[in-house]
């Protein structure tokens, strides 16, 4: 059972506008979240995260917000850059041991 | 800066061989885990460790193994490799401190399995 979904496989999104990306958890106990970006044949590379007792955290151009009640989070990128075309995963953090990741959503930006 | 390096990027090898994936990082971090990824699937937790000599199993069963002989120093063993164990493999660490665990990644090993 998976505990976080990312249900979006990908998403386009014109160069200058906001990029939305979707993550769902069914485990009330984590108590970090992380968004990481992975570009082909790369790891992923650690972006922003949040706490549990946070609704927003922002970094630049990457904001996430965490709907506890709905056991959901978002990240936003503003203004969306070419450069930011990737796959975006969501993890979430049970303790300090491990992170649960999603399947990950990729991002296209085009001109 | 993340330091954290991975040998070979590239691996294809006929059924039966035993390969060593190589992983090692720079920033004296105590735990270091590897993930198994397929295209289009999330990461999954295949061994990690908490420092030397601490191995664990992670949540995917694997028939690789590892060793921690050295803090910056984790590598896979396959003993004999097969067709399934195609895949990318993803080596990570972090520091023991609490936080919210943000894991540093190597570049990975595309191991192609025939």
């Amino acid at each position: 059972d998976q505990q976080v979904k990312q249900n979006s496989p990908s998403l386009s999104v014109q160069e200058g506008r906001i990029s939305i990306l979707n993550c769902d958890y069914t485990n009330s106990m984590f108590d970090y979240f992380l968004w990481y970006k992975k570009y082909p044949a790369e790891g992923p590379t650690f972006l922003i995260s949040i706490s549990s007792i946070k609704d927003k955290n922002e970094d630049g151009r990457f904001t996430v917000f965490l709907n506890k009640s709905a056991k959901h989070l978002s990240l936003h990128i503003v203004p969306s850059q070419p450069g930011d075309s990737a796959v975006y995963f969501c993890a979430a953090s049970p303790n300090t041991d491990k992170l649960i990741f999603g399947t990950g959503t990729r991002l296209q930006v085009f001109p | 800066e993340a330091d954290i390096y991975q040998t070979p990027r590239y691996l294809v090898i006929g059924t039966g061989k035993k390969i060593t994936l190589e992983c090692s990082q720079t920033m004296g971090h105590d735990k270091m885990y590897w993930y198994q990824q397929d295209p289009g699937m999330e990461l999954h937790l295949i061994h990690y460790s908490y420092g030397v000599n601490s191995t664990e199993k992670g949540d995917l069963s694997s028939e690789s193994t590892v060793s921690r002989i050295r803090t910056e120093h984790f590598p896979l063993t396959l003993e004999s490799a097969r067709p399934s164990h195609t895949s990318q493999y993803l080596c990570a660490s972090t520091r023991l401190a609490g936080g919210p665990n943000e894991q540093f990644f190597g570049p990975g090993t595309r191991l192609t399995v025939l």
